[in-house]
């Protein structure tokens, strides 16, 4: 079976651009996690959706993050009016959905705003 | 909250030397607990976790982790390193709880293998 795959693999946009980022979980999975990995700062948390809904989207750093998810599967992040600091990874993971969370990453997307 | 702690970004030892990497954690309830292992360009793998049950947690290429809720820690370590080893480690805990089962990660360190 197919890991949990991202797209694009990079991304360069100008300052003040939308970006939409996507994620495709592994099949079944119900739980869907985006973080944000920037250098020498970790994993962020950003949102974590169960099904489509996002009971947990704490991590969301300004009002200029989204996200959504369909069909309980495809997950895209959209960033609005990106700045420079939005530049990371972002990388996407999927859960069967109880705990122990056990986390499937993806390869991430990697954003650079110039 | 749960937090985790990782001492030292950067670790380097000599091929066929002792791992040790190092995760301390904070949590209110019993945690689960998480090591995760990145290379290059790549997402992360799950080396090994601790759930309940027997404290010393084997996992994938040779790696284990001993659980000490004494000490709040979740060391890996492996007897000998590889020059494949070479990677950064990411030591996470999880909990129950407020509707999200996500998981807080340590900033990560790096492993460097001196051949």
């Amino acid at each position: 079976g197919a890991g949990v795959s991202q797209s694009p693999s990079n991304k360069v946009t100008e300052k003040g651009k939308d970006v939409e980022l996507r994620c495709d979980p592994i099949s079944g999975h119900t739980a869907l996690y985006w973080y944000r990995q920037s250098l020498g700062q970790g994993l962020e948390f950003l949102i974590y959706f169960q099904g489509n809904s996002a009971p947990d989207k704490s991590g969301l750093p300004s009002d200029r993050f989204s996200a959504e998810r369909t069909g309980g599967s495809v997950s895209t992040l959209t960033i609005q009016r990106t700045q420079q600091e939005d530049s990371a990874v972002y990388l996407c993971a999927s859960s069967p959905g109880q705990p122990p969370v056990v986390l499937h990453f993806g390869n991430g997307t990697r954003l650079t705003v110039t | 909250a749960q937090s985790v702690t990782q001492l030292g970004s950067h670790v380097s030892v000599s091929e066929g030397a002792l791992v040790l990497l190092r995760c301390n954690y904070s949590s209110s309830v019993p945690p689960y607990l998480f090591w995760y292992v990145q290379y290059p360009n790549q997402g992360l793998q799950l080396l090994l976790k601790y759930t309940t049950g027997a404290t010393l947690v084997k996992g994938i290429n040779g790696f284990e982790a001993e659980f000490k809720k004494s000490e709040t820690s979740f060391h890996l370590t492996k007897p000998s390193a590889h020059m494949s080893d070479a990677a950064e480690y990411f030591c996470a805990v999880s909990v129950s709880g407020a509707g999200s089962y996500q998981l807080t990660f340590g900033k990560g360190t790096k492993l460097s293998v001196i051949p």
